[in-house]
């Protein structure tokens, strides 16, 4: 029972362009949404994260959007940049406090 | 301010034995999870410990075990090792009242 999904295992976009990726959560004890980015053999760095009582967190190139009766999320990342390639993962928390993630989504940014 | 360090960083085990991974967590961050992440199964949650208690476990098996210091430093412990342990172990520390959590590099651990 995967409780958030990213349905999208990889992204493929031109350096410039805008990247969308998604997420899908099924608890709705979920308050706390955040997103990773990961490089192989290195642990999740953070990126952003937007709590429930919002729809929308900016940072920079990075914008987190929430629609909570849709129980999705997405990460837009504009513009996007070849360093920007790496796999980027959504987690989610309730009170228990401890991430939930989801499966991952490669995004490449081709130059 | 260091970060979260992990100790260490590649470990190779045949089927069988038991392994112990060392995680040591931001200073002044009392609470610390561990991950285990493989290429099918993405990241998935093993247990977090806050003031040396086990506050919250995720859905694996009794072989994982872990403990946590007086000083927040932490252990987890695989025990009876089987090929399907084989996983980059994560370790990740909070602050205590922070709903984000701040990894390490990890332990990649190979059973042979």
């Amino acid at each position: 029972d995967q409780q958030v999904k990213q349905n999208s295992p990889s992204l493929s976009v031109q350096e410039g362009r805008i990247s969308i990726l998604n997420c899908d959560y099924t608890n709705s004890m979920f308050d706390y949404f955040l997103w990773y980015k990961k490089y192989p053999a290195e642990g999740p760095t953070f990126l952003i994260s937007i709590s429930s009582i919002k729809d929308k967190n900016e940072d920079g190139r990075f914008t987190v959007f929430l629609n909570k009766s849709a129980k999705h999320l997405s990460l837009h990342i504009v513009p996007s940049q070849p360093g920007d390639s790496a796999v980027y993962f959504c987690a989610a928390s309730g009170s228990q406090g401890n991430l939930i993630f989801g499966k991952g989504t490669k995004l490449s940014v081709k130059p | 301010k260091a970060g979260v360090t992990q100790t260490p960083r590649y470990l190779i085990k045949t089927r069988g034995q038991q392994v112990t991974l060392s995680c040591s967590p931001i200073s002044g961050h009392r609470s610390v999870s561990w991950y285990q992440q493989t290429p099918g199964q993405g990241l998935q949650f093993l247990f977090e410990y806050f003031s040396e208690t086990q506050r919250n476990k995720g859905n694996f098996p009794g072989r994982f075990s872990g403990r946590q210091f007086s000083n927040s430093r932490s252990e987890m412990n695989v025990s009876t090792l089987e090929l399907g342990d084989s996983a980059l172990y994560l370790c990740a520390s909070r602050p205590t009242g922070g709903r984000g959590y701040t990894f390490g590099s990890g332990t990649r651990l190979t059973v042979v």
